[in-house]
């Protein structure tokens, strides 16, 4: 079964909007990562946030983590459309993660 | 050339053979991971180990064989092919201070 579940699934949005995708889980996590993922490619790490963590950024990137709803979102600023992909959250709880079923963000130019 | 690497990229096979799929990562990294991923189900653990000689179940583990006789290596055998198998199979390692994975660039298996 799986422990994140990544909302929306698909979203379509213009080059230079914000993008925002959520996710929720199910157990009580260590970290919470968010992994994007190119058309045929393996995933990518972008960013990880610790338990104790509520903000973290890097780049164009926002993940905020509450951990009272157990959910996560990823906030991806000014949009470029070689940011198409899949997302996903993965949730760790000791060493081995459990993935969502991603988000399909696809960027128009 | 550094990093972790699948082989084969492309494989069909027919139901009932015998299949390894090759995953080779360079870094030393302790933990290894095969996924699969199917649309509906993203991405399902299979197997991992988190060390030479160490390996346990995932989540979806039935069919499929693993072993780590040296820490770079961790092939994946589906011991006798069903279609269900068809999937395209992701590996990934970590190091022991690093959280996130390193994946492979995967390989797509169609089981015919």
């Amino acid at each position: 079964s799986q422990q994140g579940e990544e909302d929306p699934q698909a979203l379509s949005i213009q080059e230079g909007e914000n993008a925002t995708m959520n996710c929720s889980y199910k157990t009580s996590i260590n970290n919470l990562q968010w992994y994007r993922q190119n058309s045929g490619r393996g995933l990518v790490h972008l960013i990880l946030i610790r338990s104790n963590e509520r903000e973290k950024h890097s780049g164009r990137l926002r993940v905020t983590l509450d951990t009272s709803k157990k959910s996560s979102s990823l906030l991806i600023t000014a949009s470029r459309a070689a940011d198409t992909a899949s997302y996903f959250c993965a949730t760790a709880g000791t060493y081995k993660y459990i993935f969502g079923t991603g988000t399909r963000l696809k960027v128009l130019a | 050339d550094a990093g972790i690497t699948q082989s084969p990229r492309y494989k069909i096979t027919e139901t009932g053979r015998q299949v390894t799929l090759m995953c080779h990562q360079t870094w030393s990294h302790s933990y290894m991971f095969w996924y699969r991923q199917d649309l509906g189900h993203g991405l399902r653990l299979i197997y991992y180990s988190a060390a030479a000689d160490i390996t346990d179940k995932g989540e979806v583990p039935d069919g499929y064989v693993v072993s780590r006789s040296k820490t770079e290596n961790f092939p994946l055998t589906l011991e006798s092919a069903t279609r269900s198998q068809t999937s395209v199979y992701f590996c990934a390692s970590r190091s022991d201070r690093d959280l996130g994975y390193t994946f492979g660039s995967g390989t797509r298996l169609t089981v015919v």
